[in-house]
This record gives C-alpha cells, sequence and structure tokens, in this order.
C-alpha cells in the first residue's frame, strides 16, 4: 500500500540551526502539506503545497520556515534557525484531490535543545 | 476563523460499553475527516464524511455528520482494548482553504 514516507524519524538539534525535514508524498498525489504537533496537543496546519507554489501558509509559518519540492518526489520543510519552541512532532502529508482524506507520514520528531 | 471542538477530551471505558465522541465545528464545511493516534505514531485515517446525514461504518466505529448543525458524532460499539487510542476529527478549512482544522483529540482509554 503505498504511504508517505518522512526522515528522520528523529532529529535533535542545537537552537539556531538549521533543519531540513525530508517528505516522500505518495506518487500520484497533487497536495501536499506540512502540520506539526506539539506535545500532547493538537495538530496544527502549517502550510500547503499545490502546482509547485504555496497554496496556504499559517501565522506559524514564518520567515524561519520554507518548502520546496526539488524534485519530482521529495517534499521538504526548512527551519532556517531553530528556536526551542520549534520542538514539536513535525507530519508530512499528501491527498491526491481536494476532496479524498490526507495520508499522513509517521512524522519527524524534532528536538531543539 | 473556524473552529473545531471535540468533547470529551478524555474518556475512560470498560470493554462491552457503548459511547460517542462529539465533534463541532463553527463554520460551514461540507467536509469532515476523523483520525486515529497511537501514542508517538502517525494519524491514520478512520473516516471521510462528504455530506449531510452522511454515515460510515467500519467495525465497532460509526461516524455521522449533520452539517445543519455542524455536528459530527463518532459512535463506539461495545468497545474493546485495541480501541484504545486518540481520535481526532477535522474540518476542511472554507473558503477554498485545503487546510486541515482538527479539534484537540479524545483520549479513549479501554480497561478490561
Amino acid at each position: 500500500e503505498p504511504e508517505v514516507t518522512q526522515t528522520p524519524s528523529h532529529q535533535v538539534t542545537q537552537m539556531g540551526q538549521e533543519v531540513i525535514l525530508r517528505c516522500v508524498p505518495i506518487s500520484n498525489h497533487l497536495y501536499f502539506y506540512w502540520y506539526r504537533q506539539i506535545l500532547g496537543q493538537k495538530v496544527e496546519f502549517l502550510v500547503s503545497f499545490y502546482n509547485n507554489e504555496i497554496s496556504e501558509k499559517s501565522e506559524i509559518f514564518d520567515d524561519q520556515f520554507s518548502v520546496e519540492r526539488p524534485d519530482g518526489s521529495n517534499f521538504t520543510l526548512k527551519i532556517r534557525s531553530t528556536k526551542l519552541e520549534d520542538s514539536a512532532m513535525y507530519f508530512c502529508a499528501s491527498n491526491l484531490d481536494r476532496v479524498t482524506e490526507a495520508f499522513f507520514g509517521q512524522g519527524t520528531r524534532l528536538t531543539v535543545v | 476563523e473556524l473552529k473545531v471542538e471535540q468533547n470529551p477530551l478524555f474518556l475512560s471505558m470498560q470493554e462491552g460499553k457503548n459511547y460517542t465522541i462529539y465533534c463541532n465545528y463553527s463554520t460551514t464545511s461540507d467536509r469532515l475527516y476523523w483520525y486515529r493516534q497511537d501514542p508517538g505514531k502517525s494519524l491514520e485515517s478512520l473516516f471521510v464524511l462528504l455530506s449531510n446525514g452522511a454515515v460510515k461504518q467500519e467495525g465497532r466505529l460509526m461516524a455521522s455528520l449533520d452539517t445543519k448543525a455542524r455536528l459530527s458524532t463518532l459512535h463506539i460499539t461495545a468497545a474493546v482494548h485495541d480501541l484504545s487510542a486518540t481520535y481526532f476529527c477535522a474540518v476542511k478549512g472554507g473558503g477554498g482553504s485545503e487546510k486541515l482544522v482538527f479539534g484537540k483529540g479524545t483520549k479513549l482509554t479501554v480497561n478490561p
């Protein structure tokens, strides 16, 4: 069964460092997303990406964040200068169209120390 | 701004009992999703509800949607331990937005 794959599963980084979280969405999907979940809290939307551009972003997604789809398969989230409050589980998701459910990857746990 | 409220947030129940989780949302949307999350794991899609009156069932779980009341329910029948998890409802933002707005989740514990 096709699935969304994320790497790494866990990343520890020092405050102020740049991190790149990687995702391989399901191959025929067209819509891509990043969400995050701070421990014990709800899942929050960060950004959506369609047709090679950002289609929507939340207020969390400030200038420190960027996304790229550098080739036909990968979808990355970059945090330029990490802060302690960026520590969270980051989920990549994709879906085929505007109606069907989004499929989520297994997440990358980011710990900023 | 779309808000999604779930209740209860915590639910401890005995095996074999029935219970309902409620999901209210604040603005018009006709797409509602239920997800399950096990501790430290990803979000697994359970149900997609696309229209008023939609009802879907899978095993001991049944979900329904009332778009007029802006309410979805997730009903658990004869709970078993394997259903212990956190359940999230999520609503598509209106006005062409593709983002999902999640409720805070209901942590369900089924005791033997």
